[in-house]
């Protein structure tokens, strides 16, 4: 079991709007650290598509975007495209672990 | 934008030490602003946070690895390593070394591509 919680997939046709949820708790995303996101495209590493809760590393398209709320984030992509067909992943710190703890993955199919 | 890369055996018998290394290039491990972080993936249990270290030598490892585990910098090859001792078939996993910073709390800015270990005799 992660120690964020993500849907396992989520899905959307072309052009439209899907948003991945990540629920954590008072000692990561409640405890007012940021919720970072990344993209595994398959065969491929991670690559970093939001920080700091809201904000696009250069070259991520402003498609994605991202929001926290209490214990929970949204990773939000707008105007689906084939391309983004991919596993996505939330992370934030944690003070039980004094390190990085992670959501379990949500795959994005575009229909 | 920093790129880092894995080396290291892809098979290790039970019980011997995992040995990896990460090279880092366009960029100066010495940098004070990143964290050099170790991560780990499988279809089980996801991506797990392994550890970092700071180019000072500092370390912070996670704890249900904490006893196996060290990490070091080596600053004149510009690379840090990994030794993850007495490995069971549960170390078996895709091994990732990553760039970590702390500006807006602690985040995975570059990635390595990845390296796929697998314990088995």
């Amino acid at each position: 079991q992660s120690v964020l919680t993500q849907p396992p997939s989520v899905s959307g046709a072309p052009g439209q709007r899907v948003t991945i949820s990540c629920t954590g708790s008072r000692s990561n995303i409640g405890a007012g650290y940021d919720a970072h996101w990344y993209q595994q495209l398959p065969g491929t590493a991670p690559k970093l598509l939001i920080y700091g809760s809201n904000n696009r590393p250069s070259g991520v398209p402003d498609r994605f975007s991202g929001s926290k709320s209490g214990t929970s984030a949204s990773l939000a992509i707008t105007g689906l495209q084939a391309e983004d067909e991919a596993d996505y992943f939330c992370q934030a710190y944690d003070t039980t672990l004094s390190g990085a703890v992670f959501g379990g993955g949500t795959k994005l199919t575009v229909l | 934008q920093v790129q880092l890369q894995e080396s290291g055996p892809g098979l290790v018998k039970p019980s011997q030490t995992l040995s990896l290394t990460c090279a880092v290039s366009g960029g100066s491990i010495n940098s004070g602003d990143s964290y050099w972080t170790w991560i780990r993936q499988t279809p089980g249990k996801g991506l797990e946070w392994i550890g970092y270290i700071y180019y000072s030598g500092s370390t912070y490892y996670n704890p249900s690895l904490k006893s196996r585990l060290s990490l070091q910098v080596d600053a004149s090859k510009n690379q840090f390593s990994l030794k993850l001792r007495s490995v069971t078939a549960e170390d078996t996993a895709v091994y990732y070394c990553a760039r970590g910073r702390s500006d807006y709390s602690y985040y995975m800015v570059d990635w390595g591509s990845g390296l796929t270990v697998t314990v088995s005799s």
